[in-house]
């Protein structure tokens, strides 16, 4: 079935510097999304990619699609205390009707 | 809208017991997942219904999780006999389904469970 990578599993970093992180399924997707969980919380929507080599911006996150729908990419620009938490991608493969959550990246920052 | 609401919010009981977990999704939405979160195996899909139908119960644990949805603005997941390695946060979430499209999923706040 449908294996979605997340890595880092952990990420520290100081308050400023720069975040990233990837996703990688194994099957090429047909939509991805981007979730964070702040700590204690529920994970909550950021934002979905559709098309192949898709770069959408909120602010300080950029969101990347690959060219070949098989990955993507989360990056934060100087980072702030309340960016942390843990940030899934969840991916939907064609044929499938369910999203595969991968097992997110844990960002904790340090002030 | 009030989003997606679980109860209770907290659980604490003895191995052995039923633990009964509740959700109402949020109105209109016709897709309600259940998840489970544990710190060693990440966010597991349980089960998947649309339009009160089980989908996709292939990530049950076993025979002692069911889960229904009588209707379409509530769903339980029970466990009966309940175990110390059932304790993780239980989510619930719900979306708009259409067909091959992945909609956005708004989660509960979660049922923190505890069986000792």
């Amino acid at each position: 079935g449908q294996q979605v990578m997340q890595i880092p599993q952990y990420q520290h970093v100081q308050e400023g510097e720069d975040f990233t992180t990837y996703c990688n399924s194994s099957t090429t997707l047909s939509n991805i999304q981007w979730y964070k969980q702040r700590p204690g919380g529920h994970p909550v929507f950021l934002i979905q990619l559709v098309k192949s080599g898709e770069v959408k911006k909120q602010k300080r996150l950029t969101f990347q699609f690959g060219e070949a729908k098989k990955n993507s990419s989360l990056h934060i620009t100087a980072t702030q205390t309340t960016d942390v938490g843990t940030y899934f991608c969840a991916g939907l493969s064609g044929g499938s009707y369910i999203p595969t959550f991968g097992r997110g990246t844990s960002l904790i920052v340090h002030p | 809208d009030a989003g997606v609401i679980q109860s209770p919010r907290h659980e604490v009981t003895e191995m052995g017991q039923e633990v009964t977990l509740r959700c109402k999704p949020i109105s209109g939405h016709n897709s309600l997942f259940w998840y489970r979160q544990t710190m060693m195996r990440g966010l597991e899909l349980l089960i998947y219904f649309n339009n009160n139908v089980p989908i996709d119960d292939s990530g049950m644990p076993e025979d002692r999780f069911s889960a229904k949805m009588p209707n379409a603005s509530f769903s339980t997941l029970k466990i009966q006999p309940s175990e110390p390695r059932d304790s993780a946060v239980y989510f619930c979430a719900s979306s708009l389904w259409s067909w091959r499209e992945q909609e956005t999923q708004y989660f509960g706040p979660g049922t923190r469970l505890l069986v000792l």
